[in-house]
């Protein structure tokens, strides 16, 4: 079965950066996109970003663009968020997500992470 | 960017009564890539509907969706104990990807 198993909750200043894993099981790692969703507390879904593990190939958000980098290990089918220069508006709940669409294709996201919560303290 | 509007903003009902949920597009979501996802209070969103109508898999015959272009419908035909949770949309077809920002499901 199709699992996504982040790391765990993470505290950082105002400015640190902060490295948030995700372990893919159950499919072929490479054949699908990986995005990352975050929520603040009360507020809607946001998306980040997406990797394409297979060949390394990113699409970042542009409202963060330039503060988070997703890379993504295929010998450990793990993929990673790295978001910097963090601010206190950064503490939210951050998901990987399994695009549902083979490359090409535009897809839902069908299995979820079970979210990492980074809090950032000034 | 495309902005989702869900409404309404809560929604009270009884377990074995109809819910409808609305979500509207500022613009259309062509080929009617719209995705609706369920959440309960600390846990990952779930996909219920992808789509506009297509059911993920597993997920009972009671979640229906339904609509085109820029305005489309979550209906959940008898409300069980369960179902009593957050609801989002989602369009998938646009960079960036946007969400709706909810509606809550409550008890009444």
């Amino acid at each position: 079965q199709v699992q996504l198993v982040q790391s765990g909750a993470e505290v950082r200043k105002s400015g640190a950066s902060v490295k948030v894993s995700c372990k893919a099981s159950g499919y072929s790692f490479t054949s699908y996109a990986l995005h990352w969703v975050r929520q603040a507390p009360g507020q809607r879904l946001e998306w980040m970003g997406w990797i394409n593990p297979a060949n390394g190939n990113t699409k970042y958000s542009q409202t963060l663009q330039g503060r988070v980098t997703l890379t993504g290990d295929t010998s450990a089918s793990t993929a990673y968020m790295e978001l910097s220069s963090l601010r206190s508006e950064d503490t939210a709940v951050y998901y990987c997500a399994k695009d549902g669409a083979v490359f090409g294709a535009a897809g839902s996201f069908d299995f979820w992470g079970q979210g990492t919560l980074v809090t950032v303290s000034s | 960017e495309i902005v989702l509007t869900q409404s309404p903003g809560t929604l009270s009902l009884s377990p074995g009564e109809r819910a409808t949920l609305s979500c509207r597009a500022s613009q259309s979501v062509s080929g009617n890539y719209l995705a609706w996802y369920q959440q309960k209070r600390g846990q990952a969103p779930r996909l219920l509907i992808y789509g506009a109508s297509s059911r993920a898999t597993g997920i009972p015959d009671r979640f229906s969706g339904s609509g085109s272009g820029t305005d489309f419908t979550l209906t959940i035909s008898r409300l069980e104990p369960e179902d009593f949770a957050f609801y989002y949309c989602h369009q998938y077809i646009n960079s960036p990807r946007t969400f709706g920002q909810g509606t809550k499901l409550e008890i009444k």
